[in-house]
């Protein structure tokens, strides 16, 4: 079965950099995932697609400061230069022929 | 630019329906599918449900099926999603994604501002 893991929150100083992990379950170490940010009280907005090699490929007008990076089943979310409006949750999405609608739990960042 | 513009917030008693609705620009409406996602009180993303703009076909949630429909409307870009006999565990913020228009699905690249239902007595 096709299960995103993610840890719950994660936290990081104010212009320090973090590193989110997205994890595939067994089996599954070469899908492609997605990365979604969502404010407080705001929908999700599309980050990236991350591939299993590390290739990816952002949004429109994701900032340089957002980068992605794979290694086997995880799959991660590096953000540098931390800010405050960088607070939020960050969802991960994957997919396949004929699958749809897999979502991590989300990890909630905090910016100290 | 592409956008998603959704309905405005709702509120429904227990045993009611609701339609809910999507309009797409600045893209090939037809060329895509949409997908519904929801997100209860504090709660993560649960996706319901998905529709093909180019030929309506459609993929719902096995928790959903029975009680949700997501329609297309192509001479406006504009997708519906209808969910009937509303629970209040129905409570949530209903949203629309741009998703694709086959069996091989692509990452959710553009999201809808949200419709918030409330399901209440």
């Amino acid at each position: 079965q096709l299960v995103l893991t993610q840890s719950p929150s994660a936290s990081a100083s104010l212009g320090a950099s973090v590193k989110l992990t997205c994890t595939l379950s067994s089996g599954h170490s070469s899908y492609a995932i997605a990365w979604h940010q969502q404010q407080p009280e705001k929908g999700p907005r599309y980050l990236m697609k991350l591939n299993s090699d590390g290739s990816h490929s952002k949004g429109d007008g994701i900032p340089d400061r957002f980068s992605g990076s794979s290694s086997g089943a995880e799959r991660y979310l590096t953000i540098s230069s931390l800010q405050s409006e960088d607070e939020a949750d960050y969802y991960c999405q994957t997919w396949g022929t004929g699958i749809r609608g897999v979502f991590g739990g989300g990890t909630k960042l905090t910016v100290l | 630019q592409v956008q998603l513009v959704q309905s405005g917030a709702e509120v429904k008693k227990p045993g009611a329906s609701v339609k809910v609705s999507c309009k797409a620009s600045g893209y090939t409406f037809t060329s895509y599918g949409i997908s519904w996602v929801r997100q209860a009180p504090g709660q993560g993303l649960e996706w319901m449900g998905w529709i093909s703009a180019y030929n309506g076909n459609t993929n719902y949630a096995q928790k959903l099926q029975g009680r949700v429909t997501m329609t297309t409307d192509t001479s406006t870009s504009t997708a519906y999603m209808e969910l009937r006999s509303l629970r209040s565990d129905d409570t949530a913020v209903y949203y629309c994604a741009r998703d694709s228009r086959g069996i091989a699905a692509r990452p959710h690249d553009y999201w809808g501002q949200g419709t918030l239902v409330t399901v209440s007595s």
